[in-house]
């Protein structure tokens, strides 16, 4: 019940195009999904996020689609460029105690041709 | 300019020879979490501290200890690593809102 499910596990879009990566979520008590980016050899960086009483978020280029009914969000990546290949998470967090547990979806890999 | 600074990058051991990784945070939050990150994986939550209070994942093996003498520093302590040991620790701290702020990592190989 604390999984998040993400897929698909790797991504390949040319320059330009939408890329697209779902997640989802069983655990009604998840308050908070952050997307986060990790670029090889680096520490993951929050992206954006989300909460569950917002059904879209966009900021510039990403766009998070949350469907609390479906337990289940996205993250849209319009114009996808070649600088935007990276391992992309999902993650939901609850606060168990108050300090913020992020349950990490196992990562897609986002390859973004020219 | 790096908020979370993790020490160092990349550190070798030997099978079963006690290894230490830093990190330190110029934040001030209260909130410092060790994850261990292995290939091509999400990252796996080891502990956290919220200010001095020390809270084990349920599976992080007891091999694996930390301490947090002050807010700023927290240390990762392997006591006998294994070859399963060798991974990404990631480093992250979080103030009063959700966002967790990630250090760059410290590489661990164990020879």
């Amino acid at each position: 019940q604390q999984q998040v499910k993400q897929s698909p596990q790797s991504l390949i879009v040319q320059k330009g195009g939408i890329s697209i990566i779902n997640c989802a979520y069983e655990n009604t008590a998840f308050d908070y999904f952050p997307w986060y980016q990790q670029f090889p050899g680096k520490g993951p960086a929050l992206l954006i996020a989300i909460r569950p009483d917002v059904s879209e978020k966009k900021e510039g280029r990403f766009t998070i689609s949350f469907n609390k009914s479906a337990k289940q969000f996205s993250l849209h990546i319009m114009d996808s460029q070649p600088g935007d290949s990276a391992t992309y998470f999902c993650a939901a967090s609850i606060e168990p105690g108050g300090y913020n547990k992020l349950i990490f979806g196992a990562g897609t890999r986002l390859a973004v041709h020219p | 300019d790096a908020m979370v600074i993790q020490n160092p990058r990349y550190q070798v051991t030997q099978f079963g020879k006690p290894v230490t990784l830093s990190c330190s945070q110029t934040l001030n939050h209260n909130v410092m979490y060790w994850y261990q990150q292995k290939s091509s994986q999400a990252p796996k939550l080891l502990f956290h501290y919220y200010d001095k209070d020390f809270n084990n994942e349920a599976d992080t093996p007891d091999n694996f200890q930390s301490r947090r003498p002050n807010t700023s520093f927290c240390f990762l302590d392997i006591r006998s690593p294994g070859l399963g040991d060798a991974a990404m620790y990631l480093c992250a701290t979080r103030g009063g809102g959700n966002i967790q702020y990630f250090g760059a990592g410290t590489r661990l190989s164990v020879l």
